[in-house]
């Protein structure tokens, strides 16, 4: 079964800095998808960016860039120069297939003026 | 416009009760999720629809009862509602089941006394 790990409940960082959230997965598939998605305090799911497996290009989204090394199944987010909206809990996601979606534990990211 | 909908965005009850959330979304998405995020915020897949068919149903309790009118429409039905099933339900939807895109609702706050 696919599992997917976010082994940092908290982090900060001060504005203007930069920051990155760690995030680890399980599968034994080799076509696959990997999300960042980010909840602020209004409880809307907001997605971040997106990765598909087969590329080995690591997406970027304006200040959001990912790091996604396939063999040590490792898919980390980096924001860079942190504002403060990005104040929120950002949740790894994978999915395969199946269509469904399934998430880490989240990282509750603080962003200190 | 609202992609996807969910009403009520709040609601509490009592034990025992059986209660309705609604979701609509106006993307013309084919794919529609139901997610239950618990107190932890840990989120996970309960249902999934394509067209109207059932494709996705988690160990959920069968007090739990998706039904899909037509594929802009999914609604959770709740029997005899317990202390346990108090969360924050998401809707969800996808153009394409593969790519797990998901856009969310807003969510609606279950809270059972």
């Amino acid at each position: 079964a696919q599992t997917v790990t976010q082994s940092q409940p908290e982090m900060s960082v001060q504005e203007a800095e930069t920051v990155t959230l760690s995030c680890t997965y399980d599968t034994s598939e080799s076509d696959y998808y990997l999300f960042w998605y980010k909840q602020p305090p209004s409880r809307q799911m907001i997605l971040v960016i997106r990765q598909e497996a087969y590329k080995q290009q690591n997406a970027t989204e304006n200040r959001f860039s990912v790091n996604f090394q396939k063999a040590a199944k490792s898919f980390s987010l980096k924001i860079s120069d942190s504002q403060l909206g990005d104040a929120a809990m950002y949740f790894c996601a994978y999915s395969s297939n199946t269509g469904k979606l399934i998430f880490g534990q989240g990282t509750t990211l603080q962003v200190k003026p | 416009d609202t992609a996807v909908s969910q009403t009520p965005k709040y609601l509490v009850t009592q034990m025992g009760n059986d209660k309705s959330i609604k979701c609509e979304q106006n993307l013309g998405h084919d794919t529609m999720y139901w997610y239950k995020q618990d107190s932890k915020k840990f989120l996970k897949i309960m249902f999934s629809y394509n067209n109207k068919e059932l494709i996705i149903n988690e160990t959920v309790p069968n007090r739990f009862s998706p039904k899909s009118p037509d594929k802009a429409h999914l609604n959770l039905h709740i029997n005899s509602l317990e202390l346990g099933d108090s969360a924050v339900y998401f809707c969800a939807s996808s153009q394409a089941r593969s790519t797990g895109e998901l856009f969310f609702g807003e969510g609606s706050r279950l809270t059972v006394l």
